[in-house]
This record gives structure tokens, C-alpha cells and sequence, in this order.
């Protein structure tokens, strides 16, 4: 069974820190791995991951994946309040479906 | 359209009801999915289609769940007898094709039933 593990479940900082977001997995067929922030309802894309040891980088936030250690972290660098939300990493296997953690929430304190 | 739309965006249903929920994805992506979301727990994943086909239903969590997609297009997620275990945000999804994980996500519809 596909199991996606993340770390903390919790996390609160304040404004300026940075953090970084665990996402442990044991996929079959496992081909990349997604994160999204989810604020409300719906979640809203970050990055894709695909290759080991390529960091994607967006602004603040990068992202890295470890294909032999079934592993990626999501860093955000001088945290802001709007970067209060879960965030979800979903490994993707072969067939297409997505496995979801149960996120990290971030709360960021001004 | 400009992204995945979903409707409606909130419902109140009583247990024992029928409720069908829609999907239009973005024009153009030929793969959608169906997710549920109960308050505080992660996302589910429950039907995917590539066009109009379901290759995986493996996530229906029963038979008074269904779901269906015409014309390549919307799709309708259909809960019979609803029961309360059924209230959460169900989140529609689509991607440009087979192959393309880039997945985009509707708004939801909240589904509460009492």
C-alpha cells in the first residue's frame, strides 16, 4: 500500500524565519512528486518533481527530491503571513493517481 | 474555460437523499479527477478519468458512489443515500493529458449532510 508520510504535521514561526517541509514516500511506479499549498479549498500548485537532486526554486520557495532516499523537503525562506496554509505533497505513480499526505500546516505569526 | 468550475459550491442535504455534484474542467484537459477532503483529514483520491474511461475507481469508498463524464468534458460525481460520513469538500481536478502532472484543482463543493 502507498504510503506518504509528512513533517511536522504542525508548524508555527514567525514572520521572517524559515522553515523546512518533510515529505516521506513509498510508491509504487513512482514517476514525480507534486506540492501544492492549499489555503482554502482549493489546492494551488508549486512545483513538480522529477529528477533527483535538481532543486526547483520559485521566489522563496525551493524544492528538492532524493529519489533513492524516497524523500523531498519544500524550504521557504523568510516566512511571510501569506504563507500561512497546509501545504500537500502527492507522489504520482504510473497510473496517474496521486496519493496526497495529510499536509503540514504552517502558521506564520507577524 | 479559464480553470475547473465546479457547482455548486455548497450543499445541504438530507441523509437518505440523492446529491450529484459537477465538474467542467479546464477546456481542452483530457484527464480529471474526483478528491474528497473531510474537515481536518487529507485528500482522498476517488475516480480518475482519461477522456471518458475510468481506468481507476479504486478510491469509491462504495457502491452509492458513482461517477461519469461525457463529451470528454464535465463530469458528474453522483452520492445515492447519502449517509453523514458523506459531508466534506469533494475537489475536482484536471490535467492536460496522459502523461502531463501538472493537475489543477476546482474550488470544491461542500457537501453537508444532515
Amino acid at each position: 500500500e502507498d504510503k506518504v508520510v509528512q513533517s511536522p504535521l504542525s508548524l508555527v514561526v514567525h514572520e521572517g524565519d524559515t522553515v523546512t517541509l518533510n515529505c516521506s514516500y513509498e510508491v509504487t511506479n513512482f514517476r514525480s512528486l507534486l506540492w501544492y499549498k492549499q489555503e482554502k479549498k482549493a489546492p494551488t500548485f508549486l512545483f513538480m518533481l522529477t529528477s533527483s537532486g535538481i532543486e526547483k526554486k520559485s521566489g522563496r520557495l525551493s524544492s528538492i527530491l532524493d529519489k533513492k532516499e524516497l524523500f523531498s523537503i519544500l524550504n521557504i525562506t523568510a516566512t511571510q503571513t501569506g504563507d500561512s496554509a497546509v501545504y500537500l505533497c502527492a507522489p504520482v505513480r504510473g497510473n496517474e493517481k496521486l496519493t496526497f499526505g495529510t499536509g503540514t500546516r504552517l502558521t506564520i505569526i507577524p | 474555460g479559464a480553470g475547473v468550475s465546479q457547482s455548486p459550491s455548497n450543499k445541504v442535504t438530507e441523509k437518505g437523499k440523492d446529491v450529484e455534484l459537477r465538474c467542467d474542467p479546464i477546456s481542452g484537459h483530457t484527464a480529471l479527477y474526483w478528491y474528497r477532503q473531510r474537515l481536518g483529514q487529507g485528500l482522498e483520491f476517488l475516480i480518475y478519468f482519461q477522456g471518458n474511461s475510468a481506468p481507476d475507481k479504486s478510491g469509491l469508498p462504495s457502491d452509492r458512489f458513482s461517477a461519469e463524464r461525457t463529451g470528454e468534458s464535465v463530469s458528474t460525481l453522483t452520492i445515492q443515500r447519502t449517509q453523514q460520513e458523506d459531508s466534506a469538500v469533494y475537489l475536482c481536478a484536471s490535467s492536460l493529458a496522459a502523461g502531463s502532472y501538472t493537475i489543477y484543482f476546482g474550488e470544491g463543493s461542500w457537501l453537508t449532510v444532515v
